[in-house]
């Protein structure tokens, strides 16, 4: 267990619809992560959020928004969505390390499905 | 920006055999290097890293090696187990870049015969 929560599980929706997505962070970490894998791909970073700031940019859709909030959850909000978002999305939180830098920690992801 | 490339995108083995992935990246400004397994319908599980003032890292029976002037590191499973299938994904450290603080790889799906 990473100590990243993500909620609902599983997501089924209709194209055209609106889905949040939410994610709470490990105890003490600030940052927060959103990626999204598709079957059999890789990992798509889409936005980084620090402290409730907006901090890096993927290669996020702009039907897609997000935001970190005052107790540092995160909320992914996918709208007008298409059959092509299914997918699943991961949040990750970072800690920094000793030495300097910082790893990332994933939550067990929301797994999304458009019919 | 960082750029991360992994080899192979595909390995199958036999059980008790042993299993190497390769990664390449392209800032020489990275200095940190994690490797992540995911199981299936699972999220990514950090499983070793390694710095970039260190070479080479064990943790049983995996290890992870780091060449910086060639700019690649690698994972090595020994002694392969039917459990350590799944897919692993490299990573390297971002400095400043707009792709987070983690450039990763495509990832690798192992699979493990018994």
């Amino acid at each position: 267990d990473s100590g990243v929560t993500q909620t609902p599980k599983h997501l089924i929706t209709a194209t055209g619809q609106r889905v949040t997505l939410r994610c709470s962070p490990r105890s003490g970490d600030l940052s927060v992560y959103w990626y999204q894998q598709s079957l059999d791909q890789g990992l798509q970073f889409l936005i980084q959020y620090y402290n409730g700031e907006e901090r890096a940019k993927g290669n996020i859709l702009e039907r897609f928004s997000a935001q970190q909030f005052p107790d540092l959850h995160s909320e992914l909000n996918l709208s007008s969505l298409e059959l092509g978002d299914s997918a699943l999305y991961f949040c990750a939180s970072s800690a920094r390390l000793a030495g300097g830098g910082e790893t990332q920690y994933f939550g067990p992801g929301t797994r999304l499905l458009v019919l | 920006g960082e750029n991360v490339e992994q080899h192979p995108s595909t390995l199958s083995v036999q059980e008790g055999d042993s299993a190497v992935i390769k990664c390449t990246y392209s800032d020489s400004a990275s200095n940190y290097f994690p490797w992540y397994k995911q199981e299936l319908g699972k999220g990514p599980q950090l499983i070793i890293d390694i710095r970039s003032n260190v070479g080479e890292k064990k943790d049983q029976r995996i290890a992870v090696t780091l060449n910086k002037t060639a700019k690649h590191f690698s994972l090595h499973i020994t002694e392969t187990q039917p459990e350590d299938s799944a897919v692993y994904f490299c990573a390297a450290s971002s400095v400043g870049g707009s792709q987070g603080n983690l450039i990763f790889g495509k990832g690798t799906k192992l699979s493990v015969k018994p």
